[in-house]
């Protein structure tokens, strides 16, 4: 079954580059069936979705929350089979535990293990 | 936008049955799955339902899922309470403009 793992900073300073990274083992970046999702979690947003990365029909595809689609990038990495979370220009209101996710068919499932991220300076 | 609005917690003693509600607040809860996920406090979520009401493997059948129409709401039911039951409860939907939304989160007490 598909098992993902975290990894990256868990402290940030203000307007700098928020970047993690999820492993995926036992299943393929690639794979026709999983999208790979970014979600975080605070306590004064509750859990967000922010954005998913997936490939069908021999190309990439992406989608982003609206609240950062200006700030935020998800990247495959075929050769490493992992993607990766960059969001720009952080303030103290990105700290929150993110979380990568596979989802197939509207459900998330696995979740990665969570990485607590502080923006402060 | 739309919203998926849960109570803040709910408490009941072991053996009883609760019932977490989930209500959206624009849109037909018909028109999108709705999934539950399980919250113990230092975890990532688990889910105890997806598509409304289908239980993974390993999930207990005392929980159980369920969408009205008439209220615009979904529910989580977990019967024969066990204070291992004790976590926070997630619903989540899917809009096409939003992509995917979470409910605020319920949490429950089994006191």
């Amino acid at each position: 079954q598909v098992q993902l793992q975290q990894s990256g900073p868990g402290l940030v300073k203000p307007s700098q580059t928020l970047s993690l990274t999820c492993a995926i083992s036992g299943d393929s970046v690639s794979s026709n069936t999983i999208a790979w999702n970014w979600i975080r979690q605070s306590p004064s947003r509750g859990l967000e979705w922010l954005g998913r990365t997936y490939y069908s029909r021999s190309k990439w595809y992406y989608d982003y929350a609206l609240s950062v689609k200006s700030r935020i990038t998800i990247n495959p990495d075929t050769s490493k089979n992992q993607f990766s979370l960059q969001l720009n220009s952080v303030t103290p209101e990105d700290t929150a535990v993110y979380y990568c996710a596979a989802m197939v068919r509207g459900l998330f499932d696995p979740w990665g293990q969570g990485t607590l991220v502080t923006v402060t300076s | 936008n739309f919203m998926l609005a849960q109570p803040h917690s709910v408490s009941e003693s072991p053996g009883k049955t609760v019932t977490i509600s989930c209500t959206r607040s624009s849109g037909s809860i018909a028109s999108s799955y709705v999934q539950w996920y399980q919250q113990r406090p230092g975890s990532a979520p688990t889910t105890v339902i997806y598509e409304d009401d289908q239980r993974p493997s390993g999930v207990p059948d005392r929980f159980s899922g369920s969408i009205d129409s008439s209220s615009n709401s979904a529910s989580l039911t977990i019967s024969g309470l066990k204070t291992e039951d004790e976590a926070d409860y997630y619903c989540q939907s899917y809009d096409s403009t939003f992509f995917w939304v979470f409910g605020g989160g319920t949490k429950l007490t089994v006191l």
